[in-house]
């Protein structure tokens, strides 16, 4: 059974920079891409980008210039750093796997999730 | 950026009735529209892909259908376990989008 195990720092002040990780266990590594998701009472689910195994990156738009994904293959993990945060990005943050099929991508797996609040 | 919008926003039901929740693209997205069920506290995890295909362990009693910019995810026989936020997702291109959600409230 595949399992996403993240982990993170909770609470941020301003500006600060958003560090996450996630572990994948139970399942391969290869051939999927690896994503992180917020979700925010006012935003709803917000997708925020995506790493594969070769380290190849889609990011949202809105984000691009505040976001690094990176991959670690030897340790079937993926992580996130977003700068500058502000109040605005506090949300609970996921993993979550995309898997491929013919038709194309779609997410299958979410970790649990770690809330993020940044303030003074 | 492709909008989903979804209705309704809430919907309160009774055990066994049937539960339709209507999710509308900004543009045609093929069939590569899919389900989420979020319950309290917990993550999301998916019901339906691509419009029509039951992801594995799904009950039976959860269908989709729909292609272009129209889809519904159907309940039939609601059971009191399916209470939870429901929300659509494409993956026909990025960035990826979500609908705003459809809480289900028995």
């Amino acid at each position: 059974q595949v399992q996403l195990q993240q982990w993170g720092a909770g609470l941020l002040k301003p500006s600060a920079t958003l560090s996450l990780t996630c572990a994948v266990y139970g399942g391969s590594f290869s051939g999927y891409y690896w994503s992180w998701i917020r979700q925010s009472p006012g935003k709803g689910l917000e997708w925020i980008g995506e790493v594969n195994d070769s380290g190849n990156c889609n990011y949202s738009p809105s984000l691009k210039s505040r976001i690094t994904i990176l991959v670690d293959t030897s340790k079937n993990q993926f992580s996130l750093k977003l700068t500058s945060m502000t109040a605005a990005d506090s949300a609970l943050y996921y993993c979550a796997r995309r898997a491929w099929q013919s038709q194309g991508w779609y997410f299958d797996y979410w970790g649990q999730g770690v809330l993020v609040t940044v303030s003074s | 950026d492709i909008v989903l919008t979804q209705s309704p926003d809430f919907q309160s039901v009774t055990l066994r009735e049937r539960v339709t929740i209507t999710c509308r693209a900004s543009q045609s997205i093929g069939t590569n529209l899919h389900w989420f069920q979020q319950k309290t506290h917990q993550s999301p995890k998916l019901l339906v892909k691509f419009a029509s295909q039951s992801f594995s362990g799904v009950p039976s009693r959860f269908t989709g259908s729909g292609s272009g910019t129209h889809f519904t995810l159907t309940i039939n026989s609601l059971e009191a376990e399916d209470a939870a936020i429901y929300y659509c997702h494409q993956s026909h291109s990025l960035p990826l989008t979500f609908g705003g959600g459809t809480k289900v409230e028995i």
